[in-house]
């Protein structure tokens, strides 16, 4: 595809709950960010996966948010018996390098933790 | 850790009037870029600016990057409803994340 996709679009879930968010970055970047946007709010960085490097984690809120990208492409964001405060639109973009570059986002993945 | 602070959070303005953004690092960034998110859309690339004192320019907008490379700015002259969104800024240090600030949210009325 030309740009970011992200499923779902939508997600509901229940509190207690496991979820995946999926991620597929523009072909041939290296780069993948997550970020979360609570409503009316900014853009809190989640984690950055660079190439084959380590990713800085340093933004994930909780040890029950983990992400992995496989094969240096698509990334899957999981969250871990997910609580009300975690409800969220779960933004991915990806770059052709690092943060030298634009960013492209995609369209994001609404979460509703009931 | 870095942090990029904007100012103000939140602007109304008349259509035709200017309208400023700040952007505040609490570190010296290798470069700093500018998002405009609609509202229900995502952030979409405005520009990136890499030298100290950089000033750039698209149409009605104006970007400049401080001296110090710990600032920037974004003014917005004789606004338009089109205008309507939040303009992030974002910046890093070199071979870190990109850190974005929490934005602000500009409406404009007719």
């Amino acid at each position: 595809g030309a740009g970011v996709s992200q499923s779902p679009s939508n997600k509901v879930t229940e509190k207690g709950k496991d979820v995946e968010l999926r991620c597929d970055p523009i072909s041939g970047h290296t780069a993948l960010y997550w970020y979360r946007q609570s409503l009316g709010q900014g853009l809190e960085f989640l984690i950055y996966f660079q190439g084959n490097s380590a990713p800085d984690k340093s933004g994930l809120p909780s040890d029950r948010f983990s992400a992995e990208r496989t094969g240096g492409s698509v990334s899957t964001l999981t969250i871990q018996r997910t609580q009300q405060e975690d409800s969220a639109v779960y933004l991915c973009a990806s770059a052709i390098w690092g943060g030298y570059n634009e960013q492209f986002f995609g369209p994001g993945t609404r979460l509703t933790v009931l | 850790g870095q942090q990029v602070m904007q100012i103000p959070q939140y602007q109304h303005v008349q259509e035709g009037e200017d309208f400023t953004t700040y952007c505040n690092s609490s570190t010296t960034l290798s470069n700093i870029q500018w998002y405009k998110q609609r509202p229900g859309g995502h952030p979409v690339f405005l520009i990136q600016l890499v030298k100290s004192g950089e000033v750039k320019k698209q149409k009605r907008l104006t970007f400049q990057f401080g001296e110090a490379k710990k600032n920037s700015s974004l003014h917005i002259t004789a606004t338009q409803t089109t205008d309507v969104g939040t303009y992030f800024c974002a910046g890093n240090q070199a071979g870190t994340a990109l850190i974005f600030g929490k934005g602000t949210t500009l409406s404009v009325s007719s």
